[in-house]
């Protein structure tokens, strides 16, 4: 029934490294897709939002990739901060009228740095 | 505040007992939604409002859920008679209008733990 599959499911990585996270789709019709960084204890806030047409999105350190045509998407952390360990969200939203408001999460990755 | 707030932020319930989870929107946003997050995974749509009206309960698990939103603004998210399986973290968002364009903003959560 999951419609949004990331991976890794956890990943542990050198403060000032970098990290690249994965996310597959199969949300159809497509809208966006967002990524979240939720830390503990805390909801999720959105990092990047990219629709169809848009292949690449920055937000800082954080760089988020589409591909529509094979419907995966990936983060990219440059330079990791011991502030990036949370769990990021990858988000699909589906085009249609009337349920469009309608958000498909996957299950996270769990990222930690270490100093 | 400007964010989302929920409350209580944990609640413990013995089974059988009836909570009551409220969320303080955004001011002035239209749109609001419950989402259960089970640990180790991505929030699940329960419900959606706009303004007072309640459009969209189709993720509402059993009817032992109820939600409402009597003045457009606080909801509350009222769960009857708990079970275990109700315990996870019950995260509110609201947005400006219900569409996925427009960014949903959430609060804390509330974790509930059904004893």
């Amino acid at each position: 029934k999951n419609q949004v599959e990331q991976s890794p499911q956890s990943l542990i990585i050198l403060e000032g490294k970098n990290c690249t996270l994965q996310c597959n789709y199969t949300v159809s019709p497509f809208s966006n897709l967002r990524w979240y960084k939720q830390d503990t204890g805390r909801g999720p806030v959105s990092l990047t939002i990219m629709t169809f047409s848009e292949n690449t999105k920055s937000n800082g350190r954080y760089t988020a990739t589409l591909d529509a045509d094979t419907k995966q998407s990936s983060l990219h952390i440059t330079a990791s901060q011991l502030s990036d360990s949370a769990s990021y969200i990858c988000v699909v939203s589906e085009k249609g009228w009337g349920y469009d408001y309608k958000l498909s999460f996957g299950a996270g990755t769990t990222v930690t740095v270490r100093a | 505040g400007a964010g989302v707030s929920q409350s209580p932020r944990y609640k413990v319930a013995k089974r059988g007992q009836d909570v009551a989870l409220r969320c303080d929107p955004i001011s002035g946003h239209v749109s609001l939604f419950w989402y259960q997050q089970a640990l180790g995974q991505g929030p699940e749509f329960l419900t959606y409002f706009q303004n007072e009206a309640q459009l969209d309960k189709s993720g509402l698990p059993s009817d032992r859920f109820f939600a409402e939103r009597p003045e457009g603004s606080v909801s509350t998210l009222k769960i009857q008679r708990t079970q275990q399986e109700d315990s996870a973290v019950y995260l509110c968002a609201s947005s400006l209008i219900g569409n996925s364009d427009n960014e949903q903003f959430f609060g804390p959560g509330t974790r509930l733990t059904v004893l």
